[in-house]
């Protein structure tokens, strides 16, 4: 059950898009379209749903967030890029063994 | 509104036990499959276990499996997890999270603001 692959970090400018990658295997990402992605502005806090079931967005998210998949890789993009944008992210997947698993997290940077 | 809350963390030595509790409120529990989540100090999220609806099914992380087992009391509207045998990997705070609407489970909608091990001799 090992977590699923993110880039560690990500820089963008504001108004610029940006886009984080997941990848996990046939067993998790690519196996099932139930692929999240979570927001945590600070280590200890609440991480909040922005991404479900690889492509939707809970009311209340900003359509500025935008989730896809393909393959074994899932992907979230963030256009329009804000400083209230920066914060750490992280993907998550349920797995073939009925489990889920997290990504490594990545965090987002705005200049 | 969906709101929880969790309960008893604290300091606890190595090779003791703990239980932490989830109060939940503002939604009808009994409807929600619901799971506990870790973040150790500068780390990752890490998931734990998810329990079903009625309690009848739960599945556990390989990490903690063996040491740890979830509870719900759709009366009470609570969740637990107990925890046994802690060693300072333990060390994390530990949150409640709902599962979303719908008999699938794929992902945590909802989130308590979570509760802090520290496991130390």
């Amino acid at each position: 059950q090992s977590a699923l692959t993110q880039p560690a970090s990500v820089t963008g400018s504001p108004g610029q898009s940006i886009t984080i990658s997941c990848t996990g295997t046939s067993s998790d990402v690519g196996g099932y379209n139930y692929v999240s992605w979570y927001q945590q502005k600070n280590p200890g806090k609440a991480p909040k749903l922005m991404i479900y079931e690889v492509s939707n967005r809970p009311s209340g998210v900003s359509d500025r967030f935008s989730g896809s998949k393909s393959g074994n890789t899932a992907s979230l993009t963030i256009s329009g890029l804000r400083a209230e944008d920066e914060a750490d992210y992280y993907c998550s997947s349920y797995t073939s063994s009925s489990l889920f698993v997290f990504g490594t997290g990545t965090k987002v940077t705005v200049l | 509104q969906v709101q929880l809350v969790e309960s008893g963390g604290g300091v606890v030595q190595p090779g003791r036990s703990l239980r932490l509790s989830c109060a939940a409120s503002g939604f009808t529990f009994s409807n929600f499959a619901m799971h506990w989540v870790r973040q150790a100090p500068g780390k990752g999220l890490e998931w734990l276990a998810v329990i079903s609806l009625y309690g009848d099914r739960k599945h556990y992380a390989y990490s903690v499996e063996g040491r740890v087992a979830i509870s719900r009391d759709n009366s009470e509207n609570t969740l637990d997890l107990q925890m046994n045998s802690l060693e300072t990997d333990d060390t994390a705070v530990y949150y409640c999270a709902r599962e979303g609407p719908g008999s699938a489970w794929s992902m945590f909608d909802h989130w308590g603001q979570g509760t802090l091990i520290s496991v130390s001799s």
